[in-house]
């Protein structure tokens, strides 16, 4: 199995500033990675597929680059609604494993 | 607005079963692989199953493999689970996520991602 690497675990900002999300996989996939966004009491949402492609309606402030097995989630600006946890998850193969969450927090 | 609707979680004993229902809506269901994804409380995401448009590929996490079983009605678009045994550690929230899938200059091949999600089934395995 693939293993997915996310540092920092958790990181506390505050509103306005550029927050980024490092993940490592163990082995090379290519641009197969994705990243999600967890509110607490809420399921995960679709933020970033094919590590720098943006779904849908989500804002330009999110930004993913990186391929191979070194990637970043970049939030340009922070928001109120952006303290969440973030998870990458690879689709290079199955099962598809997701790195262990990046919470941020208010400082 | 696509929607998923997870349903049939509750307490359970250990060695027990449960059977999870996602209803789909607003999309067509048949033109879609699905999955189940769990949580378990203050832990992280752990995908544990897929099965493809026509039932014909099934995958599942080690964890559960021999114990659940993944299944789809495409007339009555719905996704199921069947839990059995359950331990402890099946304790978790159940999401279904649907399979969305996109052709990228970044990928050689087409990348899959779970693009909606339901709002989640409690399971809980205790005595």
């Amino acid at each position: 199995d693939i293993q997915m690497t996310q540092s920092p675990s958790s990181l506390s900002a505050s509103v306005g500033d550029r927050v980024s999300i490092t993940c490592r996989a163990s082995q090379s996939i290519s641009s197969y990675l994705n990243w999600y966004q967890q509110i607490p009491g809420k399921a995960p949402k679709l933020l970033i597929y094919a590590a720098s492609s943006l779904q849908s309606g989500v804002p330009l402030r999110f930004r993913g680059s990186g391929s191979g097995t070194d990637f970043t989630l970049t939030i340009s600006s922070l928001q109120p609604e952006d303290f969440a946890t973030y998870y990458c998850q690879q689709s290079f193969s199955t099962p598809r494993t997701f790195g262990q969450g990046t919470n941020v927090d208010i400082k | 607005e696509v929607q998923l609707v997870e349903s049939g979680g509750g307490l359970v004993q250990p060695g027990g079963s449960l059977r999870l229902s996602c209803a789909a809506s607003a999309f067509t269901f048949s033109s879609y692989s699905m999955n189940w994804v769990r949580q378990a409380p203050g832990k992280g995401l752990e995908w544990v199953s897929y099965i493809s448009t026509s039932s014909s590929t099934i995958y599942y996490a080690d964890s559960v493999k021999g114990r659940f079983t993944i299944s789809r009605d495409n007339a009555k678009n719905s996704l199921y689970l069947q839990m059995n045994s359950l331990r402890a550690e099946d304790t978790a929230v159940y999401y279904c996520a649907r399979d969305g899938s996109s052709w990228t200059s970044s990928t050689p091949g087409r990348i899959y991602y779970f693009d909606y999600w339901g709002q989640g089934t409690l399971v809980t395995v205790s005595s």
